[in-house]
């Protein structure tokens, strides 16, 4: 059982640029979830889906933020043109259906310089 | 909508004496609560959760948490802690499932538990 996984671990980018976060769920898995956390405060709700289908995004998502989940495995967030406003830790699950837990990664955290 | 207030932003015991950690919830519909932990650099753990089967409920390490509807409360205990322990907890709810079938958790701000040798 090797978890849910993130990559980068770690990303510091300048004002401006574009970044891409990849999850990849618990295989079987066909529910993921994107969260982000700042600093002293819990995770926050961005994202869901069901296997391929981007089924509800948080008001938090704004147009510079984009998610995809092409094969319903794993899944990218991209983050356009950032701002330091976007520096946080971006967290993903997955869970195998409804009424199951939710098994979290480790986390992205973003610095935007 | 849905939310918990986690009353304490730090928390310091000392090794073997009880830990208590609380948490309040508002939901207008019965509602599932958990509690996570989040240790430094690793992901968040389930450390237990309340689906309105038993109100007691026990989950890993020795951690248990008991609901309260009428405080509308879902404090988590432990009678002796571990330095081990040390980490930051999230008290958790879930509502309305949408549907979609989303369970978006929706996090308290946590409480960083010390532990004292």
């Amino acid at each position: 059982d090797t978890g849910v996984s993130q990559n980068p671990r770690h990303k510091i980018t300048k004002r401006g640029q574009n970044v891409t976060f990849r999850c990849d769920p618990i295989s079987e898995h066909n529910r993921l979830y994107w969260y982000r956390q700042t600093l002293g405060q819990g995770p926050e709700f961005l994202t869901y889906f069901q296997n391929e289908a981007q089924l509800e995004k948080s008001r938090l998502l704004s147009d510079r933020f984009s998610a995809e989940r092409p094969k319903g495995s794993f899944s990218t967030l991209e983050i356009q043109r950032t701002e330091q406003g976007d520096s946080a830790m971006y967290l993903c699950a997955s869970s195998l259906r409804q009424g199951r837990e939710q098994y979290f990664g480790p986390g992205t955290r973003l610095t935007v310089t | 909508a849905q939310s918990v207030t986690q009353l304490d932003s730090h928390v310091s015991v000392s090794e073997g004496t009880p830990v208590l950690l609380r948490c309040n919830y508002s939901s207008s519909y019965s509602p599932s609560l958990f509690w996570y932990v989040q240790h430094p650099n690793k992901g968040l753990q389930l450390l237990l959760k309340y689906t309105s089967a038993a109100t007691l409920v026990k989950g890993i390490n020795g951690f248990e948490a008991e609901f309260k509807k009428s405080e509308t409360s879902f404090h988590l205990t432990k009678p002796s802690a571990h330095m081990s322990d040390a980490a930051e907890y999230f008290c958790v709810v879930v509502g309305v499932i949408s549907n979609f079938g989303n369970e978006k958790l929706t996090f308290g701000t946590g409480t960083r538990l010390t532990i004292i040798p």
